[in-house]
C-alpha cells in the first residue's frame, strides 16, 4: 500500500456534477502534485504545490478545476462541473522538495458516466 | 508532440526471455527516472539516471542514459510474471524542474 494516502479509489458519477478527490501526503513531505492519467497514457501534471503555494498550474483547466492545500499538509482537487472527458485516473504524489523522487498515491479512477 | 516518445508501446512476452525498452527525445536531460506501474496502483520509481553514460543495474534490470542525455534504455533479463506493468520513463531538462512522463510501455510477460 502507498505512503501517500488518497480516496476515494474509485468514483463514479453523472456529467455537470461536482467531485472531489483527497490526498494525504507523506509527513514532511513540502511538495505536492495532482497528475492526471488517461488510460493508454503516462501522467500529466496538472498542479504542483511548495507547502501552500501553488507553484505550477500552467496545464489546469482552471474553468472547472481547483485545489487547495490550506496547511501545506493533505490537499483537495476539486471539478465542478464534471465532464465525459474528465475520466481518468487522478493521482498525487508529494516530495521532498521540487528536485527530490516523487512517491506515488495509488490514485482515484473516475468515471463520468 | 509528446517530449518523450517510448517504444514499443505494447509488449508481450514469455517467461525467460530478454526485453528492452526504449525512451528517445530531441531533447537533453539534466535527469531521467524510470517507473513501473501495476494497474490499479501509483507509479513506483526504479531508478534515476543523471551522467550521459551511465549505466545501473537493479537486479535483472540494467538502465543506459544516453551519452547525449537524449535517451535512455532498459532492459530486463530473464523476465518473469512479475516485471508485468507499464514501464514509464520522465525527463527533467533542468535541475529542480518538473519531471515530464512518456507514454510508456505496456509489458506483459507470460508463465
Amino acid at each position: 500500500e502507498a505512503e501517500v494516502a488518497q480516496s476515494p479509489r474509485y468514483k463514479i458519477t453523472e456529467k455537470s456534477q461536482a467531485v472531489a478527490f483527497w490526498c494525504d501526503p507523506i509527513s514532511g513531505h513540502a511538495t505536492l502534485y495532482w497528475y492526471r492519467q488517461i488510460l493508454g497514457q503516462g501522467p500529466e501534471l496538472l498542479v504542483q504545490f511548495q507547502d501552500e503555494s501553488v507553484v505550477d498550474d500552467s496545464q489546469l483547466p482552471k474553468d472547472r478545476f481547483s485545489a487547495e492545500r490550506l496547511k501545506g499538509v493533505d490537499s483537495t482537487l476539486k471539478i465542478q462541473p464534471a465532464e465525459l472527458g474528465d475520466s481518468a485516473m487522478y493521482l498525487c504524489a508529494s516530495s521532498l522538495d521540487r528536485a527530490q523522487p516523487q512517491h506515488f498515491g495509488d490514485g482515484t479512477r473516475l468515471s463520468i458516466l | 508532440t509528446q517530449l518523450l516518445e517510448q517504444s514499443p508501446q505494447f509488449l508481450s512476452i514469455q517467461e525467460g526471455e530478454n526485453l528492452t525498452v526504449y525512451c528517445n527525445s530531441s531533447s537533453v536531460f539534466s535527469s531521467l527516472q524510470w517507473y513501473r506501474q501495476e494497474p490499479g496502483e501509483g507509479p513506483v520509481l526504479l531508478v534515476t539516471v543523471v551522467t550521459g553514460g551511465e549505466v545501473k543495474k537493479l537486479k535483472r534490470l540494467t538502465f543506459q542514459f544516453g551519452d547525449a542525455r537524449k535517451d535512455s534504455s532498459l532492459h530486463i533479463t530473464a523476465a518473469q510474471p512479475g516485471d508485468t506493468g507499464l514501464y514509464l520513463c520522465a525527463g527533467a531538462k533542468n535541475y529542480g524542474q518538473n519531471f515530464v512522463f512518456g507514454p510508456g510501455t505496456r509489458l506483459s510477460v507470460l508463465p
